[in-house]
């Protein structure tokens, strides 16, 4: 198993510019989350997924979309970068183990991203 | 909403010294989990907590749940230089998948 994969691992793009950040998951994990990552802030989540076809937001939202079309697939979208999305983003995903979620995340590698 | 505070936000020791950091959230958690981020890596799950009071031990780690279950801290004994990274707390609640982490303590043992 691959566990958790992020495309690309480093990314330059000029303001107002958008891409999206790919993450896939192999586990079968009906939960997964994106996280930004800035120095003395922790991590802190954008968006997460409960299933396909649920999303919510999380604590930081504002300039991010994603959508969950498949269990293994959650795409992040940044509509029009700005320097403060300069970052480093982890997708994670994490699993339900009978009623309770456990939250127990799988992280992956992580994406680099600068935005002049 | 809730929040997870974790200190020290840095903590330099000689190897050998003992090391400890603590989360403190404004709301009870269901559960705490703690994970370990080497430099330039991603977070690995290390260990969770659920029940009020516990604490679990991995060789010269101790991590304990308060009573409340509102404060957690891991324990290091005997730093080795293989313990550099950063700590980070994460608070749960159940059935929403969704963790709030704390600021993280970031770890330097010097030889």
């Amino acid at each position: 198993n691959a566990g958790v994969t992020q495309t690309p691992k480093f990314q330059v793009l000029k303001t107002g510019q958008s891409m999206t950040l790919q993450c896939a998951q192999d586990m079968n994990h009906e939960y997964m989350s994106w996280y930004r990552q800035d120095p003395g802030m922790g991590l802190r989540l954008i968006h997460y997924s409960v299933g396909a076809g649920i999303t919510d937001q999380g604590e930081v939202p504002n300039g991010y979309n994603v959508s969950r079309s498949t269990t293994e697939d959650f795409p992040l979208r940044l509509l029009s970068a700005a320097p403060s999305q300069t970052s480093v983003y982890f997708c994670a995903s994490s699993f339900r183990d009978g009623g309770l979620a456990r939250n127990i995340q799988y992280f992956g590698a992580g994406t680099r991203l600068s935005v002049l | 909403g809730q929040q997870v505070m974790q200190i020290p936000q840095y903590q330099h020791v000689q190897e050998g010294e003992d090391f400890t950091t603590y989360c403190n959230s404004s709301t009870t958690l269901s559960n705490i989990q703690w994970y370990k981020q080497r430099p330039g890596g991603h977070p690995v799950f290390l260990i969770q907590l659920v029940k009020s009071g516990e604490v679990k031990k991995q060789k010269r780690l101790t991590f304990q749940f308060g009573e409340a279950k509102k404060n957690s801290s891991l324990h290091i004994t005997a730093t080795q230089t293989t313990d550099v990274g950063t700590y980070f707390c994460a608070g749960g609640k159940s059935n929403t998948g969704k963790l709030i982490f704390g600021q993280g303590t970031t770890l330097q043992v010097k030889p």
